[in-house]
């Protein structure tokens, strides 16, 4: 059991449309991270959250807006996505940002 | 960013047989791990290394940390068809930021 969900599991969505995805963690970790995955690319890191506070941006774009209201729990808001930002988003969670991290299941998005 | 040279890129083997992949980096890290990730799902971790020199087994997966603290390396003994999958390597420096390798496509014949 990996004791890090998100939800939806798949997602498709138009350029124009507004979807949130959602990460929770059931580890008692303090760190939260987002990721993207594409096809034979290494996993990009976009964004990282320490004690709620966001601490990292990998220079993602505006039109991904992450959202941390509390240490479990985690969201990427999503709008007027493109096509190449088609993708696998996994959370991922650690213990005070320095210990292996584990991942959730991913959600599987696709922008058409 | 940080690359991780992961290798081999894919390996087809027969059940039963050993294997082993690498992974190194042009800088030290602090910490490697190892994920196995199966199609449509999240990496999973396999075994998470802190020390130069350290050697952990976790079943029959066994890992290094290099002496040099610029590579790692993955080995499984008496491979089973269920060990199919996509091995990543991960290193890190300062924690919070992880470097990825790009996997290694395990597949098993039965």
């Amino acid at each position: 059991e990996t004791g890090v969900t998100q939800t939806p599991r798949h997602l498709v969505m138009g350029m124009t449309n507004k979807k949130s995805l959602k990460c929770e963690q059931h580890l008692g970790h303090n760190a939260m991270y987002w990721y993207k995955q594409s096809a034979k690319k290494p996993l990009e890191l976009m964004f990282v959250y320490n004690f709620k506070e966001q601490t990292e941006n990998n220079s993602v774009p505006s039109r991904f807006s992450p959202e941390c209201p509390n240490s479990s729990h985690l969201f990427l808001h999503l709008h007027t996505l493109q096509p190449e930002d088609s993708a696998l988003y996994l959370c991922a969670s650690s213990q005070d940002g320095v210990l292996a991290q584990y991942f959730g299941p991913g959600t599987r998005l696709t922008v058409l | 960013g940080q690359q991780l040279n992961q290798s081999p890129q894919s390996m087809f083997i027969q059940e039963g047989e050993d294997v082993s992949m690498n992974c190194t980096s042009s800088s030290i890290f602090n910490t490697w791990l190892w994920y196995k990730q199966d199609p449509g799902e999240g990496p999973v971790l396999l075994i998470a290394l802190y020390k130069a020199g350290e050697l952990t087994s976790n079943g029959r997966l066994t890992a290094q940390f290099g002496i040099t603290r610029k590579d790692s390396f993955l080995n499984i003994s008496a491979s089973i068809p269920s060990d199919v999958g996509i091995y990543f390597c991960a290193g890190s420096n300062t924690g919070n930021q992880f470097y990825f390798g790009t996997g290694t496509s395990l597949t098993v014949i039965p």
